[in-house]
């Protein structure tokens, strides 16, 4: 059964850039979309961006211009940076597998997600 | 502020059905693209409840299910339980610009 466990600082000062990895445990990290979504206090699911296990990226154009994401298929890791953090990316920061549909570009969702960590942007 | 609308909150007794509709527009739903709904119970993690429009993932009970209903498509609860407790979101693809978007969320409470 895979499992997804985020990890990264929990604070990060503005302007700074906000690192967070992913570690996938109990199955192969080929052939699906690594995932990063953030949830603001008490609000909704924002979709970051993913990426494929062949390096293949997609981001959200409202971040594209702050986000990295990459992935290292040697260790099962993938990590998310987002650059230039204000207060506004103070989220709670999830990892999740996306699934799609041979041939289907917009046919995705996320069937497996990690337990989400904190990050708070802050001086 | 969210490309796809969902109520705020609904409500409903156990045992009792209720819908919560994913409204959108030309560029999403209205295309034609495919709708994945999610539940996340207080202080965790969402969960795939609903994938492809209608269909249920190993282990999610026949009580969830997915339906269109007009222009919008919908999740549909019955038999209405304690633990179904939760927010409900929505997801689709949104092509102008491409990226995949959630609904803002919907409350259920559980009278």
């Amino acid at each position: 059964q895979v499992q997804l466990q985020e990890s990264g600082p929990g604070l990060v000062k503005p302007s700074e850039t906000l690192s967070l990895t992913c570690s996938v445990s109990g199955g192969s990290i080929s052939a699906y979309y690594w995932t990063w979504i953030r949830q603001p206090p008490g609000k909704g699911l924002e979709w970051i961006g993913y990426i494929h296990s062949s390096g293949s990226t997609h981001y959200n154009p409202s971040l594209k211009t702050r986000v990295t994401i990459s992935v290292d298929t040697s260790t099962n890791h993938f990590s998310l940076n987002l650059r230039s953090v204000t207060a506004a990316d103070t989220a709670v920061y999830y990892c999740a597998r996306g699934v799609r549909r041979i041939s289907v570009y917009y046919y995705y969702y996320m069937d497996v997600w990690g337990k989400g960590t904190t990050v708070t942007v802050s001086s | 502020q969210f490309v796809l609308t969902q109520p705020p909150s609904v409500s409903g007794a156990p045992g009792q059905r209720v819908t919560i509709s994913c409204t959108g527009n030309s560029s999403n739903i209205g295309a034609g693209y495919e709708v994945h709904w999610y539940q996340q119970l207080p202080g965790t993690a969402p969960k795939l409840l609903i994938y492809g429009n209608n269909n249920r993932p190993s282990g999610v009970p026949d009580r969830f299910s997915g339906f269109m209903s007009g222009t919008s498509l919908s999740l549909a609860i019955t038999g209405l339980q304690a633990e179904d407790e939760a927010d409900y979101y929505c997801q689709s693809y949104d092509d102008s610009p491409s990226r995949w978007v959630f609904g803002g969320g919907t409350k259920l409470t559980v009278l």
